[in-house]
């Protein structure tokens, strides 16, 4: 079946500007995400959503930063005024439940995104 | 909240076998311990996953002493399409939940 896909595969931004990443999780998922990863580094843990809920955001970067979920399903990571420092990869998965990580979490291909 | 330490880089030859050891020593008693592998461009892969003594699949084994405070990554003889980054994650579920990916370990096998 379809695996979790991301949108876009790349992005290039001004600095300054709004940037808006999708993530479609696999069907029937009902946890869902969100990592960065700069260039070279290991993941880092930005949020995650139990259907459309996202119980601790405590993990976004700055207020910059915001991200939802609706139907259960399509998330969106928003990343407003962006900066140079928000360069990095953009990866989102999905799991089929939220239990203390014992399921298995499916990785999409991730987001590229380059502000200059 | 949990974390992890790996180290950060290993050598290998084909045909051997490889270890990888993780640390958690604030690992919650409903935690599972993960591991990941994860090639250059592109999202980490699922490899195998355990919560307590041994656990083995078709490509690994996962080694998690009693007080589980570590767990050790088995490769049984690499080949050169193994290297790769290996990360072990905890997951927490305190009153938070945030997925903790070690900094990874890169594993280099040589011919």
């Amino acid at each position: 079946g379809a695996g979790v896909s991301q949108s876009p595969s790349n992005k290039v931004t001004e600095k300054g500007k709004d940037v808006e990443l999708r993530c479609d999780p696999i069907s029937g998922h009902t946890a869902l995400y969100w990592y960065r990863q700069s260039l070279g580094q290991g993941l880092e843990f930005l949020i995650y959503f139990q259907g459309n809920s996202a119980p601790d955001k405590s993990g976004l970067p700055s207020d910059r930063f915001s991200a939802e979920r609706t139907g259960g399903s399509v998330s969106t990571l928003t990343i407003q005024r962006t900066q140079q420092e928000d360069s990095a990869v953009y990866l989102c998965a999905s799991s089929l439940r939220l239990a203390g990580g014992e399921d298995e979490q499916y990785f999409g291909p991730g987001t590229r995104l380059t502000v200059t | 909240l949990a974390k992890t330490t790996q180290p950060v880089s290993m050598d290998s030859y084909e045909g051997q076998e490889v270890n990888i050891t993780c640390s958690h020593n604030n690992i919650a008693t409903n935690d599972y311990i993960t591991w990941y592998q994860q090639f250059p461009s592109q999202g980490p892969r699922f490899i195998i996953q355990g919560y307590k003594t041994k656990v083995t699949n078709e490509v690994a084994s996962l080694f998690i002493p009693a007080d589980r405070k570590s767990s050790t990554l088995s490769l049984p003889r690499v080949s050169l399409s193994d290297t790769a980054v290996y990360y072990c994650l905890v997951g927490d579920i305190g009153n938070f939940n945030k997925f903790y990916f070690g900094s990874g370990t890169k594993l280099n096998v040589k011919p």
